[in-house]
């Protein structure tokens, strides 16, 4: 087991462009989580999958945002007319649901996106 | 809405002395509550878990937190200090049923003087 990759690592755009990130959770894993990170703040969630159902939005996913996770497994998170406010490291973190809780969650290295 | 608040943005302390990293936390249940720490270039990685099962939680690394339900406070310590410690800590809050999403605080950047 590798634990949760995400690719890329790193993205520079322009603003305007549409970007698209990868996370690969721990195989058995059927939750999977993504936050967002800016420089000098806790990472803050940005939405929930159980399985491939997107049960939770943060309101900070505004309508240029959009996840999936078709089958269950990978999770893309995209980002339509990126903004340079949209620069920050962006986390995707997994775990695996069981009674009794809490189900700790595993956290990838993140995509660090910088919008020019 | 359940929140937590770090006292202290950067904390230094001397090789071998005492680690303390202070968290309070607001919630109108019963929270679960976590300690994380990230490195440079790295994910997140749990040190402990406060799940209501004992007030007094040991970590890795040489950490514990203990819960404290009158001071509203879950303070992280390391009784002696190493040079592979220097790194950011996050505390997080959890709620006890639904997607379990976390909630974290600022984090403490912690240095350590050799």
């Amino acid at each position: 087991d590798t634990g949760v990759s995400q690719d890329p690592r790193h993205k520079i755009t322009k603003r305007g462009q549409n970007v698209t990130f990868r996370c690969d959770p721990i195989s058995e894993h059927n939750r999977l989580y993504w936050y967002r990170q800016t420089l000098g703040q806790g990472p803050e969630f940005l939405t929930y999958f159980q399985n491939e159902a997107q049960l939770e939005k943060s309101r900070l996913l505004s309508d240029r945002f959009s996840a999936e996770r078709p089958k269950g497994s990978f999770s893309t998170l995209e980002i339509q007319r990126t903004e340079q406010g949209d620069s920050a490291m962006y986390l995707c973190a997994s775990s695996l649901e069981l009674r009794g809780g809490p189900n700790e969650q595993f956290f990838g290295p993140g995509t660090r996106l910088t919008v020019l | 809405a359940q929140s937590v608040t770090q006292l202290g943005s950067h904390v230094s302390v001397s090789e071998g002395a005492l680690v303390l990293l202070r968290c309070n936390y607001s919630s109108s249940v019963p929270p679960y509550l976590f300690w994380y720490v990230q490195y440079p270039n790295q994910g997140l990685q749990l040190l402990l878990k406060y799940t209501s099962a004992a007030t007094l939680v040991k970590g890795i690394n040489g950490f514990e937190a203990e819960f404290k339900k009158s001071e509203t406070s879950f303070h992280l310590t390391k009784p002696s200090a190493h040079m592979s410690d220097a790194a950011e800590y996050f505390c997080a809050v959890s709620p006890n049923f639904g997607n379990e999403k976390l909630t974290f605080g600022t984090g403490t950047r912690l240095t350590i003087i050799p």
